[in-house]
């Protein structure tokens, strides 16, 4: 496709339960982002990944949140045991090159409910 | 560390005015610098950067945002509204170094009256 998908656009689950957001990023971009976006904390960086180098993770609020990126392009966002307070958008986001001058292409991001 | 602050979570402006939404910056030299636009239900939409080349940048849709080091701001102007713009509006920054990890404002929703 022509932008950064993400999928599902919606998810809504129990508390408690395991959730996987997953994010295409647009075809050759290297770098991919995720963020958080939530009515208590606004735009939250989440984590980084640039090529085949080791992310930086050092956004993640708790050790619940994991993700990974496989053969460099498709990743997934995984939240563990749910939380009310992890209700938010996630938004995904990639870049053609490293620098942060470059632009990021953002995602419509998956709108996360936890009931 | 690095911060961003949007004076303003709200505000309005009538059809043709002048739109002026602030932004300013805390860092220790000065950042990489962003404005993105959010429409309903849509991802972020880059408008305009500054990375240290001119201190008056043009974006698009008629947006632009002019630097001041003084002032530690980068206030996003367009000279004539037009209801297409109703949005929410995030500055960001980032450092100059390794990732783009942006640090967001808290956003302003811009309302257009007609």
């Amino acid at each position: 496709g022509a932008g950064v998908s993400q999928s599902p656009s919606n998810k809504v689950t129990e508390k408690g339960k395991d959730v996987e957001l997953r994010c295409d990023p647009i075809s050759g971009h290297t770098a991919l982002y995720w963020y958080r976006q939530s009515l208590g904390q606004g735009l939250e960086f989440l984590i980084y990944f640039q090529g085949n180098s080791a992310p930086d993770k050092s956004g993640l609020p708790s050790d619940r949140f994991s993700a990974e990126r496989t053969g460099g392009s498709v990743s997934t966002l995984t939240i563990q045991r749910t939380q009310q307070e992890d209700s938010a958008v996630y938004l995904c986001a990639s870049s053609p090159a490293q620098g942060a001058d470059t632009e990021a292409f953002f995602g419509q991001g998956t709108r996360l409910t936890v009931v | 560390a690095q911060s961003v602050t949007q004076l303003g979570s709200h505000v309005s402006v009538s059809e043709g005015a002048l739109v002026l939404l602030r932004c300013n910056y805390s860092s220790s030299v000065p950042p990489y610098l962003f404005w993105y636009v959010q429409y309903p239900n849509q991802g972020l939409q880059l408008l305009l950067k500054y990375t240290s080349a001119a201190t008056l940048v043009k974006g698009i849709n008629g947006f632009e945002a002019e630097f001041k080091k003084s002032e530690t701001s980068f206030h996003l102007t367009k000279p004539s509204a037009h209801m297409r713009d109703a949005a929410e509006y995030f500055c960001a920054v980032s450092p100059l170094q390794g990732a783009q990890k942006l640090v967001f404002g808290q956003g302003t929703r811009l309302t257009i009256n007609p």
